[in-house]
């Protein structure tokens, strides 16, 4: 089936800060969707981008399908941007795989 | 909220035993999907149904049965429990099979 790897698996980060995100999948994909996981267990969606660039506030996302990566681009973080990010993949087969996730702390 | 509803929230059940979890899509999806997540093992993928007929199948054991009733619900069904079957259950709907995937609340379940 196809890999999904995320990087960095671990972020820590001082309020206001920026970071980058990255997904890297080893297969053609039909959606990406990116999420985060907050402190109380829910998954909140992020964007659904298969591919090209969206922006939602302080949030950003970019997908790059033909050469399987997505980026998502967090700024001015705040402490509330705290959780589990993972980007999520689905395929013409009809599965969805999940990857690891990186698990971002911010500071106050 | 995200219009998925799962219920129960918690469930607390012992080995051997067999429970049913459920789950209401948004109004309007057709695709409704069902995913484990454990500590060990992250977000799994189970299974997918789309308009009531099974569509794509991923890490689901034999233990585990689901099914999506004509009005759409649909139940994950998980009998002679094991210790390592405590996990969060996730259902997701979406309105077909490549749209955004929208996420209940999860039921977390606990085997002893």
């Amino acid at each position: 089936g196809i890999q999904v790897e995320q990087s960095p698996p671990d972020l820590i980060l001082q309020e206001g800060a920026n970071s980058t995100l990255r997904c890297n999948f080893s297969d053609s994909v039909n959606n990406l969707q990116w999420f985060h996981q907050n402190p109380w267990g829910q998954l909140i969606n992020l964007f659904y981008i298969p591919s090209g660039t969206k922006q939602n506030g302080r949030l950003s996302a970019t997908t790059v399908a033909t050469e399987r990566y997505s980026l998502l681009y967090i700024s001015s973080s705040q402490t509330t941007d705290s959780g589990v990010y993972f980007c999520a993949l689905g395929t013409n087969a009809g599965k969805s795989t999940f990857g690891d996730g990186t698990t971002l702390t911010v500071k106050p | 909220d995200s219009g998925v509803t799962q219920t129960p929230k918690h469930l607390i059940t012992a080995t051997g035993q067999r429970v049913t979890l459920r789950c209401s899509p948004r109004s309007g999806d057709l695709s409704v999907y069902w995913y484990q997540q454990s500590l060990d093992q992250g977000l799994q993928f189970l299974i997918q149904y789309y308009n009531g007929e099974e569509r794509a199948k991923g890490n689901i054991l034999e233990r585990f049965s689901a099914q999506q009733f004509p009005d759409l619900h649909s139940e994950l069904n998980l009998s002679s429990l094991e210790l390592g079957d405590s996990a969060l259950y996730f259902c997701a709907s979406s309105a077909g099979p490549h749209y955004e995937q929208y996420f209940g609340p999860g039921t977390r379940l606990t085997v002893t």
